[in-house]
């Protein structure tokens, strides 16, 4: 089973609301990410979580706030976002770090800031 | 620091034809991973390869293969007999062994469509 699952698929929040994405993996991989993709454009890495702990933060602006509570999930809470945040937001797994493990990706959530 | 460059933008091809997808990467590491993505219209990234820098075979699944050319530092992806269900974005990356630090690049991506 190479599934990762993200919740929820879609999400329409106003620039005050807090809202929260989830993300769960249940093959025992380490290593936890968070991408945002914007349209026609490659994934760019946000967060990366090995072990529960933080491991990378790609100076992402404090309105988005990862947690990992444990090592089978990850979300990322959101705060007073503006419009140029709304994209594709992918969360993937991999065994661990240190020798590049394949990454295996959620269907996403496409977020939209109004 | 480490670069992909997939030069092709958009690729058309009818249905059963050959596609070759290219992919020229830069990085100064010998130890280095190389992977193909595949991301259709329902958005999820598909995992389809990963190649070491170590190991210069091709790859042959399916329709699918692979040539890595560390000569010319070439990733390519062909698809063979190509289908409908292979319209789609696809997306080289690049990681190099950082231990703790390891971040995939992708390339730009290029948006294949298998005309019926």
């Amino acid at each position: 089973d190479t599934e990762v699952t993200q919740t929820p698929k879609h999400l329409v929040m106003g620039m005050t609301n807090k809202k929260s994405l989830k993300c769960e993996q249940h093959m025992g991989h380490r290593a936890m990410y968070w991408y945002k993709q914007k349209a026609k454009k490659p994934p760019e890495l946000m967060f990366v979580y090995s072990y529960e702990k933080l491991s990378i933060n790609e100076s992402v602006p404090s309105r988005f706030s990862p947690e990992c509570p444990n090592s089978s999930l990850l979300n990322l809470h959101l705060h007073a976002l503006q419009p140029e945040d709304s994209a594709l937001y992918l969360c993937a797994s991999s065994l661990g770090l240190g020798e590049s493990y394949e990454q295996y990706f959620g269907p996403g959530t496409r977020l939209t800031v109004t | 620091a480490q670069k992909v460059t997939q030069a092709q933008t958009e690729i058309s091809v009818v249905e059963k034809e050959d596609v070759t997808l290219d992919c020229v990467y830069e990085t100064r590491d010998t130890t280095y991973y190389l992977f193909w993505y595949k991301q259709p219209p329902s958005g999820e990234l598909v995992f389809l390869i990963r190649r070491n820098s170590f190991d210069e075979q091709n790859e042959i699944s399916g329709r699918y293969s692979w040539n890595f050319q560390k000569s010319t530092s070439s990733f390519n992806f062909t698809i063979t007999a190509s289908q409908v269900v292979d319209s789609a974005v696809y997306f080289c990356a690049l990681s190099e062994a950082n231990f703790g630090n390891e971040k995939l690049t992708f390339g730009t991506g290029t948006r294949l469509t298998i005309i019926p």
